[in-house]
């Protein structure tokens, strides 16, 4: 079945480079998306990208997909304190999608100062 | 960001107790869902609604019963819950279902006791 996998925990300095990554199963997904989830909130939007793609930049962030091993990772340059969260991975529920999204069990990111 | 907004942000009932979470959203969407996260578990689809109708149900016990009366309102009615029900639930909204991402409220964290 369909399935999502995350390392659990990522500890980085601030002022590094950090990389969450991700593997997912479903090979006809149509999007792949990175959300972020801070303390008591729900999830924000961070970034996607559409599978026809290797690679999406947006300031800090650097998405790269490799399709064939299926792995998905996100890049934050510079990290910040304030980048101290969970993030997780989600792929698009592949054909006949009715709004599905496949989540995977989020990478909890500490930044130290 | 206000897009979807969830209300109440927290709710403490007894099991035999009725309640019903709210959400709104002011994006122009046309689909909705409910989202259930339970400690160290992935996110679990609940609901789907498209343009007010159920197009997803994913095997949820009937003492969840979700409404849509329009493409801006859901809500989501609980009665004789569990005590396995506490969670966060969240709810999110897109353009339609096959065309996301998904954008998500804060999350009503419910306690069962």
């Amino acid at each position: 079945g369909e399935d999502v996998e995350q390392s659990l925990f990522l500890s980085v300095r601030e002022g590094d480079s950090s990389v969450i990554n991700c593997t997912y199963t479903d090979s006809s997904s149509t999007y792949l998306y990175w959300y972020k989830q801070e303390p008591g909130a729900g999830l924000q939007l961070l970034t996607y990208i559409f599978s026809n793609m290797d690679m999406k930049q947006d300031q800090r962030l650097t998405v790269l997909l490799n399709k064939k091993d299926k792995h998905l990772s996100l890049r934050i340059a510079d990290t910040q304190t304030g980048d101290s969260a969970i993030y997780f991975c989600a792929e698009s529920g592949g054909s006949g999608n009715t709004g599905k999204l496949i989540f995977g069990q989020g990478t909890t990111l500490q930044v130290k100062p | 960001e206000t897009g979807v907004t969830q209300t109440p942000r927290h709710l403490v009932m007894g099991m035999t107790n009725k309640k019903s979470l709210k959400c709104e959203q002011h994006l122009g969407h046309n689909a909705m869902y409910w989202y259930k996260q339970s400690a160290k578990k992935p996110l679990e689809l609940m609901f789907v609604y498209s343009l007010e109708e159920r197009v997803e149900n994913n095997s949820v016990p009937s003492r969840f019963s979700p409404e849509c009366p329009n493409s801006s309102h859901l809500f989501l009615h609980l009665h004789t819950l569990q005590p396995e029900d506490s969670a966060l639930y969240l709810c999110a909204s897109s353009q339609d279902p096959d065309r996301q991402p998904q954008h998500f409220g804060d999350g009503t964290r419910l306690s069962i006791l």
